[in-house]
């Protein structure tokens, strides 16, 4: 498959376990954040979103955090699987501009 | 819905040579955005287009090109190919609000030689 990048922190998590994946914004204008993950071969999937005017979201086995006060972000996975496998990135976004990415954190999940 | 498309998926050039590349928003999205993705830049921001105007624009030269069509379909085209502009190029699209979810389709795999 495709190298998404070739020297990128990797966490490294048994099956069943619970990952957390940190992320540190630049811009204290950003208003809105999402992550992203991407497969081998693939584009970037929409996971999760956030706006400033939470700190928290739910979805479905993944939680995002936001604090805005030290401009972080994570994602939180439960239970994760085997198809977890990926690199994620998050974004932010402050109004009337594009997207920004992080450099990404490759997820790894031993069977 | 369909997805975001792009085609081609994968493109081999010389260098000194010039692409264009296709991508096809999912429908009813009027924004169209243009990233370049390599190993050692990670994911960089081309330009975004809404109703066939460029609204941002990242910090790329001028031979990298776009434009948005009437029915939301955009096309990129870079010039003068160098071996530099080897890299996965994605198209994203969204409705077109400031906080609108962007949905990424599979990127062209650009090769440059």
């Amino acid at each position: 498959g495709e190298s998404v990048g070739l020297h990128l922190p990797t966490l490294s998590v048994q099956e069943g376990d619970n990952s957390i994946i940190n992320c540190a914004y630049s811009n204290s204008a950003s208003d809105y954040f999402i992550w992203y993950k991407q497969e081998s071969g693939k584009g970037p999937q929409f996971i999760i979103d956030i706006r400033s005017n939470m700190d928290k979201r739910q979805g479905q086995r993944v939680t995002v955090l936001l604090n805005k006060t030290v401009k972080h972000l994570s994602l939180q996975i439960a239970a994760t699987q085997p198809g977890d496998s990926a690199v994620y990135f998050c974004a932010e976004k402050e109004r009337g501009r594009a997207l920004t990415f992080g450099s990404g954190t490759r997820l790894q999940v031993q069977p | 819905k369909a997805g975001v498309t792009q085609t081609p998926r994968y493109l081999i050039k010389t260098r000194g040579q010039q692409v264009t590349l296709s991508c096809s928003p999912i429908s009813g999205h009027r924004s169209v955005s243009w990233y370049q993705q390599t190993p050692g830049q990670g994911l960089q921001f081309l330009f975004e287009y809404f109703s066939e105007t460029q609204r941002n624009k990242g910090n790329f030269p001028g031979r990298f090109s776009g434009r948005q069509f009437s029915n939301s379909r955009s096309e990129m085209n870079v010039s003068t190919l160098e071996l530099g502009d080897s890299a996965l190029y994605l198209c994203a699209s969204r409705g077109g609000g400031p906080t609108d979810t962007q949905y990424f389709g599979p990127g062209t795999r650009l090769t440059v030689l």
